[in-house]
């Protein structure tokens, strides 16, 4: 059973960089049959995917247009998680963010997410 | 860009049947996926490529789909059931997840 567990700070300032980490247990970042997802959840945006990194003999990235400036999903080999970096935040970057683990839909897409973390409160203030 | 359309809220009598919808242009030709949330809790997936349940979620849950709309059904409507609904595709076109606004479940 796959369990992801979140951690990172709750208050980050405007202009700064957010970053969060998502530990994984009972599965390998190195799957190749999984992508590991950042989302973020808001009254404004709704769900709204952020992007996720994979490995299918070296690392790929995708991320949500809307933030891919600012945007970078890394994997940590070593401690089996992977994070989030979201650069020159404001309070329109005030979310839950969840990470989650993608599976691939029966069209081979990495479709439907069926673990995930169990959500950080990201408040943008000063 | 792709959109998924879903009603703001849906009310239900304990025991009847809720039916959500999510629109989007051509979605037959889109694996969807369903998630319940309740408050305070990350989503959970309830069904995933149109009508397939993930073990431990109950038969009362089911999916269906036609041209341009997909269907999640509650049987037998419980009080545990009231959540909020999340219908998800992968778009092709943009290689992006799209996830729908979201329906709010009431049992009366």
């Amino acid at each position: 059973q796959v369990q992801l567990q979140q951690s990172g700070p709750g208050l980050v300032k405007p202009s700064q960089t957010l970053s969060l980490t998502c530990d994984i247990s009972g599965d390998s970042v190195f799957s190749n049959r999984a992508a590991w997802n950042w989302i973020r959840q808001s009254p404004s945006r709704g769900l709204e995917w952020l992007g996720r990194t994979y490995y299918r003999s070296k690392w790929f990235n995708d991320y949500n247009v809307s933030v891919k400036s600012r945007i970078t999903i890394t994997p940590d080999t070593s401690k089996n998680q992977f994070s989030l970096q979201l650069n020159s935040v404001t309070p329109e970057d005030t979310a839950v963010y969840f990470c989650a683990r993608g599976d691939y839909d029966s069209s081979g897409y990495p479709g439907f997410f069926a673990s995930w973390g169990q959500g950080i409160r990201v408040t943008v203030s000063s | 860009s792709y959109a998924l359309t879903q009603p703001p809220s849906v009310s239900v009598a304990p025991g009847q049947t809720a039916r959500i919808t999510c629109g989007g242009n051509n979605i037959e030709t889109k694996n969807v996926h369903w998630y319940q949330q309740r408050p305070g809790q990350a989503p959970v997936l309830v069904v995933y490529d149109d009508t397939e349940r993930p073990s431990g979620i109950p038969q009362r849950f089911s999916g269906s789909k036609s041209r341009h709309t997909a269907t999640l059904t509650i049987s037998r409507v419980e009080v545990g059931d009231e959540a909020d609904y999340y219908c998800q595709v992968w778009d092709t076109n943009t290689v992006h997840v799209i996830f729908g606004g979201g329906t709010t479940v009431t049992v009366l």
